[in-house]
C-alpha cells in the first residue's frame, strides 16, 4: 500500500508565489526524499531530510520533518514557470538494509506565468 | 554519463504477447528497481535488485519477471501481457539516499 499521500492533489499559483505541498505518511522512516516529475519524464531527486532532522533548505526549496505527526511539508518559494511539474514525497522506511522507497501519489503543481 | 537508459520507449502489445524491457545504468550502483506509474496512483515498485544475481519482490509483482546477469542492467519481462499491465514503467538506480530514474517506457497492451 502507498505509504506517503501528498496534498493538495493539484494546486495552481501565479509566478512569484510560494508554493506548499504536504505529505503524510504511515510507518517509521529512516529519511524522507521529495522528488519532481516533468511530465512525460522521469523523477528527479529534489532533496533528502533525515529522520532526525527538522527542517532542510536547498536554494529555493525547504523542507521540513514532523516524526511525531507523521508528515512533512515541501516549500517552494518564489515560483516560476519551470516549476510546473508533479512532486512526489518517497520515503525509506527505518530498518537494516532498506533500500526501498515508497511513494505518495504526488501533488501537480502549475505556476502560471 | 548516460545515466539510466531505458530500451523501448513506447511499445503495443496484444494479451498474451511476450517482451522484455531493459534498464541499463553506468553509475555502477548495486541497487536497482523497477517501477510502473498508473494515473492517481503515483509510482509502485515491482520488483528489486541489491545486486547482480540477486532479485526481489516489491509491492505489485504478479505478471512479471526480472533478471540482473550483469550489474549494469536491470531486464523486466511479461510473459504473458494484459491489458491490467497497461502504465508507465520506470527504471531506476541508487540506494537509500538517492534513486536516479529512466526517462520511461509507455507500454499498451491492447
Amino acid at each position: 500500500s502507498q505509504q506517503g499521500e501528498e496534498d493538495p492533489q493539484a494546486l495552481s499559483i501565479q509566478e512569484g508565489e510560494n508554493a506548499t505541498m504536504n505529505c503524510s505518511y504511515k510507518t517509521s522512516i529512516n529519511n524522507l526524499q521529495w522528488y519532481r516529475q516533468n511530465s512525460g519524464r522521469g523523477l528527479v531527486h529534489l532533496i533528502l531530510i533525515r529522520s532526525n532532522e527538522r527542517e532542510k533548505h536547498s536554494g529555493r526549496l525547504r523542507v521540513t520533518l514532523d516524526t511525531s505527526k507523521k508528515s512533512s511539508s515541501l516549500l517552494i518559494t518564489a515560483s516560476r514557470a519551470a516549476d510546473t511539474a508533479s512532486y512526489f514525497c518517497a520515503t525509506v522506511s527505518s530498518g537494516a538494509g532498506s533500500y526501498q522507497l515508497t511513494f505518495g501519489k504526488g501533488t501537480k503543481l502549475s505556476v502560471i506565468p | 554519463n548516460a545515466g539510466v537508459t531505458q530500451t523501448p520507449k513506447f511499445r503495443v502489445l496484444k494479451t498474451g504477447q511476450s517482451m522484455t524491457l531493459l534498464c541499463a545504468q553506468d553509475m555502477n550502483h548495486e541497487y536497482m528497481y523497477w517501477y510502473r506509474q498508473d494515473p492517481g496512483m503515483g509510482l509502485r515498485l515491482i520488483h528489486y535488485s541489491v545486486g547482480e544475481g540477486t532479485t526481489a519482490k516489491g509491492e505489485v509483482p504478479d505478471g512479471y519477471n526480472v533478471s540482473r546477469l550483469k550489474k549494469q542492467n536491470f531486464l523486466l519481462g511479461l510473459e504473458s501481457a494484459a491489458p491490467s499491465q497497461t502504465s508507465v514503467y520506470f527504471c531506476a538506480s541508487g540506494g537509500q539516499r538517492e534513486q536516479y530514474f529512466g526517462p520511461g517506457t509507455r507500454l499498451t497492451v491492447t
